[in-house]
């Protein structure tokens, strides 16, 4: 299985809900990544995970909270967004953060509209 | 400071033609690594190419080819006889070595657009 999934595809959330985003890899990567993307803009690191511990946080508000339950799982949850939150959001794993493993492997993206 | 400028925001050609996309990086580190993705309308950013710089040697697979000069900073990315299929935003990408984080510094994108 060479491939990251995420789910949903799509998701409409109101200012004041509560949703998770969902990652998954069985690649046996070490590394784990949330980025954010927004339209005609490159991708922005938001999180970091290597061996399940959160190892970069590039100042993401605290409405963002990922968590990373087990090296294959990788969530995203989502509380008090604001509509400027919308965005495609994308999941990327390596097989470590070592300099001979590290191109990323991403998955195709959760579009979130927040209204 | 890193950065990786791609000049051309948008290029349109018809199917066949030859095109270059351009990539140009700033860094101060002797070791790096860069990358090309390319994202089509369906959102998942695909792989290409890893090049480390100690590897200068060009690299051809099929149609693609990518020509690496570090006296001049480039990383181009050539598709040769294109297709509709290439139509995609491409992200020319680099990164530190020796990054804890493995954080990528991403060019703005060159969204290719292939015409029948």
């Amino acid at each position: 299985d060479t491939e990251v999934t995420q789910t949903p595809k799509h998701l409409v959330m109101g200012m004041t809900n509560k949703k998770s985003l969902k990652c998954e890899q069985h690649m046996g990567h070490r590394a784990m990544y949330w980025y954010k993307q927004k339209a005609k803009k490159p991708p922005e690191l938001m999180f970091v995970y290597s061996y399940e511990k959160l190892s970069i946080n590039e100042s993401v508000p605290s409405r963002f909270s990922p968590e990373c339950p087990n090296s294959s799982l990788l969530n995203l949850h989502l509380h008090a967004l604001q509509p400027e939150d919308s965005a495609l959001y994308l999941c990327a794993s390596s097989q470590s953060l070592a300099d001979s493993y590290n191109e990323q492997f991403f998955g195709p993206g959760t579009r979130l509209t927040v209204l | 400071a890193q950065k990786v400028t791609q000049a051309q925001t948008e290029i349109s050609v018809v199917e066949k033609e030859d095109v270059t996309l351009d990539c140009v990086y700033e860094t101060r580190d002797t070791t790096y690594y860069l990358f090309w993705y390319k994202q089509p309308p369906s959102g998942e950013l695909v792989f290409l190419i890893r090049r480390n710089s100690f590897d200068e040697q060009n690299e051809i697979s099929g149609r693609y080819s990518w020509n690496f000069q570090k006296s001049t900073s480039s990383f181009n990315f050539t598709i040769t006889a294109s297709q509709v299929v290439d139509s995609a935003v491409y992200f020319c990408a680099l990164r530190k070595s020796n990054n804890a984080g493995n954080m990528l510094t991403f060019g703005g994108g060159t969204r290719l657009m292939v015409k029948p």
